[in-house]
């Protein structure tokens, strides 16, 4: 079965600092996706950022960007210019055919 | 513009109680899905649907009934509540375009279920 590991359950950074998330990932499978979810007090899930296996050029979404290691099945989320509203739980998943599957989390906090 | 909507926000159930959660979702998505989150697990598969009258199960699927009679709902069954079902209910649903996985999932505002 596919696994999702998050080895860091808090993080902090200061604001305007830049801060990297880590995610690794185990599967036999060679279709798949990646995604990284944004979590607030608020509950609500917010997609922050997604990547397609197949893509060796790593994704990026403003401020959020990935580095997607395939062979090593590594899938960091690096955040740039951190903002006090970029604290929230971050959660890396993992999707394909019949499987989807969330690692248990990062808490970030972001200190003013 | 609804999205996914879920209801109840919150529900207390005695052992052995049944209920059921509702999910719908007005985008007209293909797949849709039913999570629960604990803590310190992140968030776990329950049930998935690709289509109407399709159905599967997820990563933990003991205990909980699902059915997919239209596009739109998706409604979660609880036939004998326990402790060990307290927990954050998430649906979700996606588009899915030629079989492709890469579309995200839109999430409803979550469900609070205690069983007491």
């Amino acid at each position: 079965a596919q696994t999702v590991t998050q080895s860091q359950p808090e993080m902090s950074v200061q604001e305007a600092e830049t801060v990297t998330l880590s995610c690794t990932y185990d599967t036999s499978e060679s279709d798949y996706y990646l995604f990284w979810y944004k979590q607030p007090p608020s509950r609500q899930m917010i997609l922050v950022i997604r990547q397609e296996a197949y893509k060796q050029q790593n994704a990026t979404e403003n401020r959020f960007s990935v580095n997607f290691q395939k062979a090593a099945k590594s899938f960091s989320l690096k955040i740039s210019d951190s903002q006090l509203g970029d604290a929230a739980m971050y959660f890396c998943a993992y999707r394909s055919a019949d499987d989807m599957r969330f690692g248990a989390g990062t808490r970030l906090t972001v200190k003013p | 513009n609804a999205g996914v909507t879920q209801t109840p926000k919150f529900q207390v159930l005695k052992t052995g109680q049944s209920m059921t959660l509702q999910c719908a979702q007005d985008m007209n998505h293909e797949y849709m899905s039913w999570y629960r989150q604990d803590p310190g697990m992140g968030l776990r598969l329950i049930h998935y649907s690709v289509g109407a009258g399709i159905t599967d199960q997820g990563e933990v699927p003991n205990g909980y009934n699902v059915s997919r009679s239209t596009t739109e709902d998706f409604p979660l069954r609880l036939l004998s509540a326990a402790p060990s079902q307290t927990s954050v209910y998430f649906c979700a649903s996606s588009y899915l375009g030629g079989g492709v996985y890469n579309s995200p999932l839109h999430f409803g505002n979550g469900t609070r279920l205690t069983v007491t």
